[in-house]
């Protein structure tokens, strides 16, 4: 695709329930970012990858947080035992490489989650 | 503490009149960012400033990076509906080989007609 693409758009699950949330980087692109952004709120830095690595875990908020990316592609961000304070837009968003080398960060729409 | 302050938190004017905004920090930073976010959608880059005392113009925009880059305005002249969003300021920063776009906490504007 032409862009960042994100599924699924919206998910309404219960409390406790695990969900997985994916995002395909435009074709080409390294890095990948996860964010979190609360209504109404700026956003949260979750983790990157560069390639499949992730150097740094730290911005997940709790360990029923975790994510993967695989072949330098696709990534899914699991979160088990959801809460109600997990309801949020996860935003995610790739570069061709660090952002640092000038590189533009492109972001998805989001998947927007909703915990009942 | 947040490592980006933006200010004002939300503005709402009518169209037509100029408005600033602010981001700033007690940190110095090699380059800033300002996206701007519609309802439904991600962020998307408007404009990156790397000089300190450097002006970049986008149309009505004006994006100013302080002489010391601890600081930065957004300035839109003759707002219109259309400018209505959540304007973010962000930096990318290297932290243990991550690196991190962190952003401010954002100025909601909405121009009305």
């Amino acid at each position: 695709g032409a862009g960042v693409s994100q599924s699924p758009s919206n998910k309404v699950t219960e409390k406790g329930k695990d969900v997985e949330l994916r995002c395909d980087p435009i074709s080409g692109h390294t890095a990948l970012y996860w964010y979190r952004q609360s209504l109404g709120q700026g956003l949260e830095f979750l983790i990157y990858f560069q390639g499949n690595s992730a150097p740094d875990k730290s911005g997940l908020p709790s360990d029923r947080f975790s994510a993967e990316r695989t072949g330098g592609s696709v990534s899914t961000l699991t979160i088990q035992r959801t809460q109600q304070e997990d309801s949020a837009v996860y935003l995610c968003a790739s570069s061709l490489a660090g952002g640092n080398s000038g590189n533009t960060i492109y972001f998805g729409e989001g998947s927007w989650l909703t915990v009942v | 503490t947040q490592l980006l302050e933006q200010s004002p938190q939300f503005l709402s004017i009518q169209e037509g009149e100029n408005l600033t905004v602010y981001c700033n920090s007690s940190s110095v930073f090699s380059s800033l960012q300002w996206y701007r976010q519609e309802p439904g959608e991600g962020p998307v880059l408007l404009v990156t400033v790397v000089t300190g005392g450097e002006v970049k113009k986008l149309k009505r925009l004006t994006f100013q990076f302080g002489d010391a880059r601890k600081d930065s305005s957004l300035h839109i002249t003759a707002a219109q509906p259309g400018d209505t969003g959540l304007y973010l300021c962000a930096v990318l920063i290297l932290i243990q080989g991550a690196q991190k776009l962190v952003f401010g906490q954002g100025t909601r504007l909405t121009i009305n007609p």
